[in-house]
């Protein structure tokens, strides 16, 4: 079955700095690549997606770029502020699993001012 | 009330006991899935339900037993549960197409302890 790996688990920056968390997916027939965020206590909601027909996808200050011959797709987050300190998760979607989302084991990223 | 709804958000219970999780999604969503979450391994696909039908069953042990009535009621029923079943359980829905995925919503868990 598909299998998520995420790099790296934990990430600290700097107030202003760029954050890049980046993801690993083995099953080629996956073609949806959603990023979640969760904060303390909070449930997961999805901050970007991407479909497997498109590379990159921009949204204000974050952006996902996916290399589908490689297999990996990466979350860029820029201008970074304290309030994007939380844990991420990547996911991918694999046809066999209908709409299933199998999740990567999350990044947690501190953002110090 | 709108969106992904859980019930209750916290419950402990002993080894012994049989109790129900309870989900439901106003979203008109046709896809609804449960997920555990510990420390451990951080959001683990348990089960999805499509149109009402089970799809997925993740490997999960027999003593989580999934129930869907309808697209926009989810159960996870519980019995003889171990230790290392504490986690927060997750339900989420989303729209489905065949063949197409989407944003799936989540729910804000409920918190489990089993003594």
């Amino acid at each position: 079955g598909e299998n998520v790996e995420q790099h790296p688990s934990t990430l600290s920056v700097q107030e202003g700095d760029s954050a890049v968390i980046k993801c690993t997916y083995s099953d080629s027939a996956s073609n949806y690549f959603p990023w979640y965020k969760q904060e303390l206590g909070k449930r997961p909601q999805l901050i970007i997606d991407i479909r497997s027909n498109v590379g990159e996808k921009k949204d204000q200050r974050i952006a996902v770029t996916l290399n589908k011959t490689a297999k990996h797709f990466s979350l860029h987050i820029t201008e970074t502020q304290p309030e994007d300190s939380a844990v991420y998760f990547c996911a991918a979607s694999p046809l066999q699993a209908g709409t299933a989302l199998i999740f990567g084991k999350g990044t947690t990223l501190s953002v110090s001012s | 009330e709108t969106g992904v709804t859980q019930t209750p958000r916290h419950l402990v219970m002993g080894m012994t006991n049989k109790k129900s999780l309870k989900c439901e999604q106003h979203l008109g969503h046709n896809a609804m899935y449960w997920y555990k979450q510990s420390a451990k391994k951080p959001l683990e696909l348990m089960f999805v339900y499509s149109l009402e039908e089970r799809v997925e069953n993740n490997s999960v042990p027999s003593r989580f037993s999934p129930e869907c009535p309808n697209s926009s009621h989810l159960f996870l029923h519980l019995h003889t549960l171990q230790p290392e079943d504490s986690a927060l359980y997750l339900c989420a829905s989303s729209h489905q197409v065949q063949g197409r995925s989407y944003e799936q919503y989540f729910g804000p868990g409920t918190r489990l302890t089993v003594t």
